[in-house]
């Protein structure tokens, strides 16, 4: 078992809905990250939340639209996607502290697909 | 920038033989090295990691990692591999924003394991 949750688990949508993902974790964590992983390739970081505040954007989009709506929760809202935008979608969390290079850890994703 | 390489794209072995997955790193100060595991379907399980200090890393599952300066390497290790091992590995190194964590993964080493 993992202890950051994704829900859902698969999301099927077109390109004109509204959908949202969302990640959990209670390990008091004060970062976490949205990372893409298309099939075969290794994940690519998308946003990084630190202490609740947008900290890396890594030029992402605008039709993907992060949210951090307490110490436990990560939102990323989508809208208007491409198909290209398919593709499994990763949520992780670390402890922030002086030493920063504490691991992430991971939850199982959401397998978008774009209709 | 902060890279790794992982020259295998796919590992064959047989079931109880040994294993050694290849990482390569690019940095010119001490790296902070991680190996992760990605079972189809799943998301990302730290196997180990390696911060300073002892240059052999022990982790979980049985696997262990060697650091070695001398030829900027962290290859990934296991004394006798079992079915369940079957997966995609990921080395990863890890930099600094300050705040948080930032993962860049190699390209990753797909192990398959004969019966």
């Amino acid at each position: 078992d993992t202890e950051v949750t994704q829900t859902p688990k698969h999301l099927v949508m077109g390109m004109t809905n509204k959908k949202s993902l969302k990640c959990e974790q209670h390990m008091g964590h004060r970062a976490m990250y949205w990372y893409k992983q298309k099939a075969k390739k290794p994940p690519e970081l998308m946003f990084v939340y630190s202490y609740e505040k947008l900290s890396i954007n890594e030029s992402v989009p605008s039709r993907f639209s992060p949210e951090c709506p307490n110490s436990s929760l990560l939102n990323l809202h989508l809208h208007a996607l491409q198909p290209e935008d398919s593709a499994l979608y990763l949520c992780a969390s670390s402890q922030v502290t002086g030493y920063v290079n504490q691991p992430q850890h991971f939850g199982d994703g959401t397998r978008l697909s774009i209709l | 920038a902060q890279s790794v390489t992982q020259p295998d794209i796919h590992i064959t072995v047989s079931e109880g033989a040994s294993l050694e997955l290849r990482c390569n790193y690019s940095y010119g100060a001490t790296p902070y090295l991680f190996w992760y595991v990605q079972s189809p379907g799943q998301g990302l399980q730290l196997l180990l990691k390696y911060f300073s200090g002892d240059t052999l890393v022990q982790g979980i599952k049985g696997f262990e990692a060697e650091f070695k300066r001398s030829q900027s390497s962290f290859n990934l290790r296991k004394p006798s591999v079992h079915w369940s091992d079957a997966a995609e590995y990921f080395c990863a190194v890890v930099t600094n924003t300050g705040t948080a964590s930032k993962l860049t993964f190699g390209t990753g080493t797909r192990l398959q394991v004969t019966l």
